[in-house]
């Protein structure tokens, strides 16, 4: 069964710091992708990235990076000196298993305090 | 400006009464959801479309309808028979094909009073 883990409920920074929110997953898929989305005060989920299991290489954007690793069934995100911007809730998915299914699962979130 | 709107922002409703929340999409896509959101819960599928015309239940689908008249509209009714209908819901929608990111509306809350 499909099953995506956000153990970390809530955190809190200090701007400037640096932040890692883990994703666990589990899939009976040999082939998959994993999503991050970001979910700012307004409510809107905005997509953040979409990674290929194939691909193993650490993703670097501006501040955030992400880490996939297959052999522990993590794709751990990273903001690097973090911003009052990057407060808000963080979610990882994945697709349902099944060929036809274009639904994901998501894990219930990370909530994120970046305090000034 | 292409994007996904959902009306109204925020909604209440009266315990017994059905209510309609509005999707409309003009990003071309051809499948579109509804989740709802708990506080602590994460997101929930409700209903899924992958075409017009056609639709399927997701997780919770209990106590609320769809319809999927035309490719840019998904109108979702939660019905009386929803016991505890007052949550944040979104609506999003996606191209074709599993593994393409979904992009989100704005949400509609709704407050049963």
């Amino acid at each position: 069964a499909q099953k995506v883990t956000q153990a970390q409920t809530e955190i809190s920074v200090v701007e400037k710091e640096d932040v890692t929110l883990d994703c666990v997953y589990e899939t009976r898929d040999t082939t998959y992708y994993l999503f991050w989305y970001k979910q700012p005060p307004s409510g809107e989920l905005v997509f953040l990235i979409r990674r290929n299991s194939f691909d193993e290489q650490n993703e670097i954007s501006g501040r955030y990076s992400w880490n996939f690793q297959k052999s522990t069934s993590s794709f751990n995100f990273t903001i690097t000196a973090s911003q009052v911007v990057d407060s808000a809730v963080y979610f990882c998915a994945l697709p349902y298993s099944g060929a036809g299914s274009y639904q994901l699962t998501f894990g219930k979130g990370t909530k994120l305090s970046v305090i000034p | 400006d292409g994007g996904i709107t959902q009306s109204p922002k925020y909604l209440f409703r009266k315990e017994g009464q059905n209510v309609t929340l509005s999707c409309e999409q003009n990003l071309n896509h051809d499948a579109m959801y509804w989740y709802r959101q708990d506080p602590g819960q994460g997101l929930r599928l409700i209903y899924y479309s992958q075409i017009v015309n056609d639709f399927q239940k997701g997780d919770i689908a209990e106590g609320y309808s769809v319809s999927r008249e035309k490719k840019e509209s998904f109108p979702l009714t939660v019905t009386s028979a929803q016991k505890n209908p007052t949550a944040f819901y979104l609506c999003a929608s996606s191209a074709s094909g599993r593994y393409n990111e979904q992009f989100f509306g704005p949400g509609t809350r709704l407050t049963v009073l």
